[in-house]
C-alpha cells in the first residue's frame, strides 16, 4: 500500500461540464475525507465517510456537488456545471481513527481548473 | 464550524533563531489538535498532536485552554524547517473531522 492515490493528478476543463475525481484511501482506514484548497489558504472541509456512509458534509458542499463511497473503498467526488470558482486543489485523506486521532493520511491532491 | 486563526501568513527568521508560530480556535469542548506541515512538493503530514505531548523535530506545542491557543515552537529552526505549517482543530463538537487554518509559512535563512 502506497497510501492515499488520487487521480488524476490535473484537470482542465471548460465552464459548465462535469468532473469526477477518485480517490484510492489507504486500504484499512475506513474514514475517507474530502477537502478543498485554494491559493493562500489551509485546506477546508466538504465531506467525511465512515465506511460507505456519508456522516457529514459541509455546507461548501453545493448541490452541483456530490460524493459517493460505494463500496467503502474509493470514494468519487463529481463536480456538475463546473464554475470558475470551483477551480482549486481537491484534497482527500483516510484514517483510522474518528478524528484522525493518529492523524489523516493526505493524498497528493487534484487540482482543478475551470477556464 | 469551528473557527481556527493563524494569525501570520509569513513568519521568517534566521537559522538557529527561535520561532512560534501561532494558533487561537474556537472550541468550546475538550479539543485534539494537530499540526500539519507541507514541505515544498510534498503532501501535508501531521507533524505532531497536542494529546501525545511528543516532540518532533525539536517542535512542541502547548495547548492553553485559558487563552484557547495552541502555539508551535521550536528553540532553534533550521533550514529544513521552512515550509507550510498548519493548525488543525475538530470542525465541531462531534469531532468527526479536522478544519485547517490559513497556514504560516516559515522561512528560515542561512
Amino acid at each position: 500500500d502506497t497510501g492515499v492515490s488520487q487521480n488524476p493528478r490535473h484537470k482542465i476543463t471548460k465552464r459548465g461540464q462535469n468532473v469526477t475525481f477518485r480517490c484510492d484511501p489507504i486500504s484499512e482506514h475506513n474514514r475517507l475525507y474530502w477537502y478543498r484548497q485554494t491559493l493562500g489558504q489551509g485546506p477546508e472541509f466538504l465531506t467525511y465517510f465512515q465506511n460507505e456512509a456519508q456522516l457529514e458534509k459541509s455546507r461548501l458542499l453545493s448541490d452541483r456537488f456530490s460524493a459517493e463511497r460505494p463500496k467503502g473503498s474509493f470514494s468519487t467526488l463529481e463536480i456538475q456545471r463546473t464554475e470558475q470558482g470551483d477551480s482549486a486543489m481537491y484534497l482527500c485523506a483516510s484514517s483510522l481513527e474518528q478524528g484522525g486521532k493518529n492523524g489523516y493520511t493526505f493524498g497528493s491532491g487534484t487540482r482543478l481548473t475551470v477556464v | 464550524a469551528q473557527r481556527v486563526t493563524q494569525p501570520e501568513k509569513l513568519l521568517s527568521v534566521f537559522k538557529g533563531a527561535p520561532v512560534e508560530l501561532k494558533c487561537n480556535y474556537s472550541y468550546s469542548g475538550s479539543p485534539e489538535l494537530f499540526w500539519y506541515v507541507q514541505y515544498s512538493r510534498q503532501r501535508l503530514q501531521l507533524l505532531l498532536r497536542h494529546i501525545s505531548r511528543e516532540s518532533i523535530k525539536g517542535f512542541t506545542a502547548d495547548l492553553n485552554k485559558g487563552e484557547t491557543s495552541f502555539h508551535l515552537k521550536k528553540p532553534f529552526a533550521q533550514e529544513e524547517d521552512s515550509a507550510m505549517y498548519y493548525c488543525a482543530p475538530p470542525y465541531n463538537n462531534a469531532g468527526n473531522m479536522l478544519t485547517f487554518g490559513g497556514g504560516t509559512r516559515l522561512m528560515v535563512k542561512p
